[in-house]
């Protein structure tokens, strides 16, 4: 079964400034989807990043990109001139590319300090 | 467009007695994927749709069941609530219900048992 590892319960961050969100998975398979999601107090689950693994080069989304490295199955995301919007859970998830179910790692709670 | 509507919000129920949650997809999704979110067991995958058919199910009792209609709004039911029941139940629907595409959330329904 797939499992994905969040090691950071809460992270802060100052305005303005960068943080890096990390993220481990375990699979057996060699083609799959990762993605970073982000929980704001709406509650409403919001797609920030979505990272192919075939794909050699990271994905980026403006302030948002990720560190990618599938040997080591690590998947970390970072942002970049943090705003106070950012201030939200987020959330690392797995799929399969023919699966319809999401794994999901347990969330790391980002503070953004004014 | 319409996003993801979960309908109720919040709900307040007492222990053994039953309730229905319903989620209207973003207009065309045909896949409806719902997700328990708790504080201990995190996201978890309780079943996913796609045109009227239960493709894929979580490991979760038989109390928990859902439906889709053939406008692709999908309803689930717990019966015999019990008060660990008490969760942040989220719908997610998909274009065609693939990993790679992702999935977009509605709010969730805030339900309490006691």
């Amino acid at each position: 079964a797939q499992t994905v590892t969040q090691s950071q319960p809460e992270m802060s961050v100052q305005e303005a400034e960068t943080v890096t969100l990390s993220c481990t998975y375990d699979t057996s398979e060699s083609d799959y989807y990762l993605f970073w999601y982000k929980q704001p107090p709406s509650r409403q689950m919001i797609l920030v990043i979505r990272q192919e693994a075939y794909k050699q080069q990271n994905a980026t989304e403006n302030r948002f990109s990720v560190n990618f490295q599938k040997a080591a199955k690590s998947f970390s995301l970072k942002i970049s001139d943090s705003q106070l919007g950012d201030a939200a859970m987020y959330f690392c998830a797995y799929s399969r590319p023919t699966g319809n179910q999401f794994y999901f790692g347990t969330g790391t709670s980002l503070t953004v300090i004014p | 467009k319409a996003g993801v509507t979960q309908t109720p919000r919040y709900l307040i129920k007492t222990r053994g007695q039953q309730v229905t949650l319903s989620c209207s997809p973003i207009s065309g999704h045909r896949s409806v994927s719902w997700y328990q979110q708790t504080p201990g067991q995190g996201l978890q995958f309780l079943f996913e749709y796609f045109s009227e058919t239960q493709r894929n199910k979580g490991n979760f009792p038989g109390r928990f069941s859902g439906r889709q209609f053939s406008n692709s709004r999908s309803e689930m039911n717990v019966s015999t609530l019990e008060l660990g029941d008490s969760a942040l139940y989220l719908c997610a629907s998909s274009l065609v219900g693939m990993g790679n595409y992702g999935y977009t959330f509605g709010s969730g329904t805030r339900l309490t048992v006691v």
